[in-house]
């Protein structure tokens, strides 16, 4: 009865590194969603992906911010270069079917990304 | 791009009370849901609303779909101090497509 699986939950990056935060979604699930999450705010649309593709990434950064989501293992969010402003809790949610069909998404704990 | 406008944003209640809070928008969206978020958690869906006026409930809590898409409002009755968290509103659909756009969210501390 596994949800959605998100690693590392903490990260503490100095400026400059690359952040890698990894998400497996629920079983049966095919859709993956990446959200940000700034201290006292609600959550942000990054990108949305399925197998091996990227279907919407209209609220990422178009610098340093990279997502996939491969035939195998788990979709990986990845901040290359990392600044201060990064910090954040980036949360991952997936869905079963065509988001026209549910709005159901579930979402994993999260990865709180710190950067130094 | 689409916004929610949600209030209040922050609730000091007395254990018992009842708790009402809604989120407006200036667009169409096809799908309401409320989710709860408890610190160092991820949201947790409450509630899902798929037609225009639709009334649904879960619990203690009710929520409904506004008649022309745009607003739902969420409440909770007969409060609890499990009830303390941040309690969010999202649509999808309309313009946003498949992505869920959140409010601002509304931080709820029950006294016991």
């Amino acid at each position: 009865n596994a949800g959605v699986m998100q690693n590392p939950r903490h990260l503490v990056r100095r400026r400059g590194q690359e952040a890698r935060l990894r998400c497996s979604p629920m079983k049966g699930h095919s859709h993956v969603y990446w959200y940000r999450q700034l201290p006292e705010e609600g959550l942000k649309f990054m990108v949305y992906l399925q197998k091996e593709n990227i279907i919407d990434e209209s609220g990422m950064p178009k610098e340093r911010f990279s997502a996939e989501f491969p035939k195998e293992g788990p979709s990986i969010l990845r901040i290359q270069q990392v600044v201060r402003g990064d910090s954040a809790a980036y949360f991952c949610a997936s869905s079963q079917g065509q988001p026209a069909n549910t709005g159901e998404l579930f979402f994993g704990e999260g990865s709180r990304l710190t950067v130094l | 791009g689409q916004q929610l406008n949600q209030s209040p944003q922050s609730m000091f209640i007395q254990e018992g009370e009842d708790v009402s809070m809604n989120c407006t928008s200036s667009s169409i969206f096809n799908t309401w849901l409320w989710y709860k978020q408890d610190p160092g958690e991820g949201p947790v869906l409450l509630i899902a609303l798929y037609k225009a006026g639709e009334l649904t409930s879960n619990g203690r809590l009710t929520a409904q779909f506004g008649i022309t898409r745009k607003d739902s409002f969420l409440n909770i009755s007969a409060s609890i101090p499990s009830d303390v968290g941040i309690y969010f509103c999202a649509g999808q659909g309309g313009t946003s497509g498949s992505r869920l756009t959140f409010g601002e969210g509304t931080q709820l501390t029950v006294n016991p």
